[in-house]
């Protein structure tokens, strides 16, 4: 059974970088099956995708957040990572990892950490 | 991008009754549509893909249907672990994934 878990500071200063890891157990990750994302939910509000990232590295991002987000890989840990730079109060929410198919299949986002809450605060 | 809707934000239902909730895309998504449900604090679970193919271990009382740009997600018979918020979510085209604002099935 696939496993996900979400890791990281709980709280982040405005201005800093808020980063989380993800680990994935369960299952392999170091192949094309997959993509692995980002998704993030304000207190109270809904969904919102923040990026993808394949084993190889490659990766996409919401255009919102494009320039201040980075999500990288390592395969030797079977860890993905989320790099958001410049926080603020809006920034503040729950952060899930999650997988989905790559193109040209694509497919819904199947499997889910348990969210990480992530608080934008002096 | 394209825009996901929801409606209504809330649906007040019985238990026992039949519950309707719609999804719109702002353009064609042909059936790349999935359905989450999301109860407090807990992570969304995917329900249905495919417009209308339902996980593994989801009950038959969760259908969906529709393509192109109107989906809906029928609930025949609400039961008590059924009241949560759900969203549809199109997978389309992306970058972006979108999803929708959410339905909020209360009692």
């Amino acid at each position: 059974q696939l496993h996900l878990r979400e890791s990281g500071p709980g709280l982040v200063k405005p201005s800093e970088t808020l980063s989380l890891i993800c680990t994935v157990s369960g299952g392999s990750f170091d192949r094309s099956d997959y993509y692995w994302a980002w998704i993030r939910q304000p207190p109270g509000k809904g969904l919102e995708w923040i990026g993808s990232v394949y084993y190889n590295g490659y990766s996409y991002y919401t255009p919102s957040l494009k320039g201040r987000v980075n999500i990288s890989v390592d395969t030797s840990k079977n860890q993905f990572s989320l790099q958001v730079n410049s926080v603020t109060a809006a920034d503040t929410g729950l952060y899930f990892c999650a997988r989905h198919p790559p193109p040209p299949a694509s497919g819904p986002f199947d499997y889910w950490g348990q969210g990480l809450l992530a608080t934008v605060s002096s | 991008e394209i825009l996901m809707t929801q409606s209504p934000a809330t649906l007040s239902v019985s238990p026992g009754e039949r519950a309707t909730l719609s999804c719109r895309a702002s353009q064609s998504v042909s059936r790349n549509l999935a359905w989450y449900q999301q109860k407090p604090g807990q992570t969304p679970r995917l329900l249905i893909y495919g417009a209308s193919t339902r996980v593994a271990g989801i009950p038959a009382r969760f259908s969906g249907s529709g393509s192109g740009t109107e989906f809906t997600l029928t609930i025949s018979s609400l039961q008590s672990e059924d009241f949560a918020v759900y969203f549809c979510q199109q997978y389309y085209s992306w970058p972006p994934f979108t999803f929708g604002p959410g339905t909020k099935v209360e009692i």
